[in-house]
C-alpha cells in the first residue's frame, strides 16, 4: 500500500483483556515508532524500532506494555491486563533514514 | 532530554485574521523541527518541517515558522486563516533517531 495501515481501527475490550494492534510501515521504510495520543492530550512516544538494532523502549508506560518488530516489516503492540487509562489512539509511524514520520490512521482502543 | 511547549491550549481567531501558535522547545542536542496537523477524525499531517538551511521553512497550506535559535522557538504562522484552518496543531522535536517529542497541541478555532 502507499501508506502506513493500522489495524484494527477500533477496539473495544474489557478491563483485564489483552489486545494486540497491527502496524503495517511503508515499504522500505527501516524505522517504526509507536505513539500514543488519550484523549485531550498529545502525543506519548512508546517505542522506537530501527533495522534489527534493540528498539528504545524508553517510552512503555508499564510492563504490560511490549511490542515485536519482524525485520522491516510489520510491527504488533501488545498491552496485557488492559487497564481503563490505557484508554487512547494508538499511533504508528514509518520513515526511511532522513525522512519525515508518516503516520497511519491510528487504533483507538476504549477499554471498559 | 527533549520537551516542547506549545504555550497556547486554545487559539479562537476569525476568518482572513492573521495567527501565530506559539512553540518553544529545549534540547542540549541538534534538534530538528516540525509541525503536524489533525483535522477532526483525520489522522497526523505533516505540515512543515525544520532540518537545517533558512530559519523560515513554508509549509503547505499557506503556513510558514520560523527556527529561532537563541529563543528555542518555532512558531507557527499564516497571513490569513480560513474557516478549513480549524484543526488541531501539534509541534514537534526529534534528534537523530527521528523519535518525536511532542507538545500538548493547541487548537485552532477559525470563527466565520
Amino acid at each position: 500500500g502507499a501508506g502506513v495501515s493500522q489495524s484494527p481501527s477500533n477496539k473495544v475490550t474489557e478491563k483485564g483483556k489483552d489486545v494486540e494492534l497491527r502496524c503495517d510501515p511503508i515499504s522500505g521504510h527501516t524505522a517504526l515508532y509507536w505513539y500514543r495520543q488519550r484523549l485531550g492530550q498529545g502525543l506519548e512516544f512508546l517505542i522506537y524500532f530501527q533495522g534489527n538494532s534493540a528498539p528504545d523502549k524508553s517510552g512503555l508506560p508499564s510492563d504490560r506494555f511490549s511490542a515485536e518488530r519482524t525485520g522491516e516489516s510489520v510491527s504488533t503492540l501488545t498491552i496485557q491486563r488492559t487497564q481503563q487509562e490505557d484508554s487512547a489512539v494508538y499511533l504508528c509511524a514509518s520513515r526511511r533514514t532522513d525522512s519525515e514520520q508518516f503516520f497511519g490512521p491510528g487504533t483507538r482502543l476504549t477499554v471498559l | 532530554a527533549q520537551s516542547v511547549t506549545q504555550l497556547d491550549s486554545q487559539v479562537p481567531v476569525f476568518e482572513e485574521a492573521p495567527v501565530e501558535l506559539r512553540c518553544n522547545y529545549s534540547s542540549s542536542v541538534s534538534v530538528y523541527l516540525f509541525w503536524y496537523v489533525q483535522y477532526p477524525n483525520q489522522g497526523l499531517q505533516l505540515l512543515l518541517k525544520y532540518l537545517s538551511g533558512s530559519t523560515l521553512v513554508k509549509g503547505i497550506n499557506g503556513f510558514e515558522a520560523e527556527f529561532n535559535k537563541s529563543q528555542t522557538s518555532f512558531h507557527l504562522r499564516k497571513p490569513s486563516v480560513h474557516i478549513s484552518d480549524t484543526a488541531e496543531y501539534f509541534c514537534a522535536a526529534s534528534g537523530n533517531t527521528g523519535k518525536l517529542i511532542f507538545g500538548q497541541g493547541t487548537t485552532l478555532q477559525v470563527k466565520p
